[in-house]
């Protein structure tokens, strides 16, 4: 069964520093997503991209974050200047269609803050 | 405010012994209200969608309902490997994000 992959699967950061967390979304789909989980609290919606652009992004999503699909396969987010409160664990998400296909998820990558 | 709310936040069964996870919604205009399971250091595993009140979708021990204000996922007689944290999540009109619940963290003894 396609499946969404994600690398790494942990990434140790020091503050300020930037960070790229790479998905490769189910290959035929064309609305891709990124979400964050807090250890302990819910998930997050941050952002959603279709058609080479952002179609929607919450306000936790400010100047500091950004999205990409640099070639026909990968989806990238991107933080710039990563900040301690940034630790947490981000999943990215792809569906078919908004209204009647469901999102699937990668098993996400755990990154850390120092 | 768009909110999903679900409940009991943890659950122990014994193997065998049916119950059932709420989740509530109150969210404007729904278009979709998702159920997925989440195991330990795993990303969100699909399992339903629901559209409409009234609504009902079943897979091996497992079965989703919607009424207007909240879902149920119903779990009938289940196994260790049922132990999962079950993640509720709504789509709203005009929106592509899924507003997420808590969870319900659910262990099933054997």
């Amino acid at each position: 069964e396609p499946e969404v992959t994600q690398t790494p699967s942990h990434q140790v950061t020091q503050m300020g520093q930037e960070v790229i967390l790479r998905c490769v979304p189910i290959s035929n789909h064309l609305y891709f997503y990124w979400y964050r989980q807090i250890l302990g609290q819910k998930v997050e919606f941050l952002v959603s991209f279709y058609n080479n652009e952002i179609s929607e992004k919450s306000e936790i999503f400010d100047d500091q974050f950004s999205v990409e699909r640099p070639d026909g396969s990968n989806f990238t987010l991107k933080i710039r200047s990563t900040k301690l409160e940034d630790s947490a664990m981000y999943f990215c998400a792809s569906s078919g269609s908004v209204s009647n296909q469901p999102q699937h998820f990668g098993d996400g990558t755990r990154l850390s803050i120092l | 405010e768009d909110q999903v709310t679900q409940s009991p936040e943890a659950l122990r069964l014994q193997e065998g012994e049916s119950s059932s996870l709420n989740c509530s919604y109150t969210v404007s205009g729904l278009r979709g209200l998702f159920w997925y399971r989440q195991d330990p250091g795993k990303g969100p595993e699909f399992l339903f969608t629901l559209y409409s009140a009234g609504e009902e979708k079943e897979k091996e021990r497992l079965k989703a309902t919607l009424t207007k204000k909240e879902s149920f996922l119903h779990i009938t007689a289940p196994k260790p490997e049922d132990s999962a944290t079950y993640l509720c999540a709504a789509r709203a009109s005009g929106t592509y994000k899924y507003i997420f619940g808590t969870g319900t963290r659910l262990k099933v003894l054997a």
